[in-house]
């Protein structure tokens, strides 16, 4: 069964500076992958998918950028934070199997 | 494209009784799967139950089952002698397909608590 490992796990950040959150996915080969972000009591927003190495799709126009350097490892950057960039980040995977599963997300604080 | 309804933004229901929360979708494909998903307050995202909508028997998995009406494009998660670690915010979504560009359409979601 897939596990997924996201880091860090709560994240306190000032306006314009640099964002790095790390997904990484244990026990399949090959998987797609999935950054969603969820604002305080709704539902998730789809912002990235890779289907493999170097290959990102970006769903919504916004500030940040994703990017997939190792298979089974994804990615979620920007270089300069603003205040709506605060939320909840979760990475999903799926492969071969039509649910997706979720990791423990990161929760982001821009202040 | 697909959209995922869920009109009811929450519920209450008393420990071990029985509650149903709804879900209407709207998709063009033929091929496609809905899923319940729970998120606990610990903000995990949590698969309850799944239904491929090429199958006509409802889904069930211990005291979650499905009300699955394709015509009328309803999908409705019934939750039988509620315990109080149900309580959390559920999910409906859809999914046409299986590839990465068939991506995951989620409702708004539902709170539900569960009463002791």
């Amino acid at each position: 069964s897939q596990t997924i490992h996201q880091w860090p796990a709560t994240l306190v950040q000032p306006v314009g500076s640099p964002l790095s959150l790390e997904c990484t996915v244990e026990g399949t080969s090959n998987p797609n992958l999935y950054w969603y972000r969820q604002a305080a009591g709704r539902g998730l927003q789809l912002l990235f998918y890779s289907v493999g190495i170097g290959q990102i799709s970006s769903e919504v126009p916004q500030n940040l950028s994703a990017s997939r350097p190792q298979d089974r490892q994804f990615i979620l950057s920007s270089k300069k934070l603003l205040l709506s960039d605060s939320g909840f980040y979760l990475c999903a995977s799926t492969w071969e199997v039509s649910e997706q599963f979720f990791g423990p997300g990161t929760r982001l604080t821009v202040l | 494209a697909q959209t995922v309804t869920q009109s009811q933004p929450e519920m209450s229901v008393q420990e071990a009784e029985t509650v149903t929360l709804s879900c209407t979708y709207d998709t063009s494909e033929n091929n496609y799967y809905l899923f319940w998903y729970k998120q606990p307050p610990s903000r995990q995202m949590i698969l309850v139950i799944r239904q491929e909508a090429y199958k006509q028997q409802n889904a069930t998995e211990n005291r979650f089952s499905v009300n699955f009406q394709k015509a009328a494009k309803s999908f409705s998660l019934k939750i039988s002698d509620s315990q109080l670690g149900d309580t959390a915010m559920y999910f409906c979504a859809s999914r046409a397909g299986t590839g990465a560009n068939s991506k995951l359409t989620f409702g708004k979601g539902i709170t539900l608590s569960v009463r002791p």
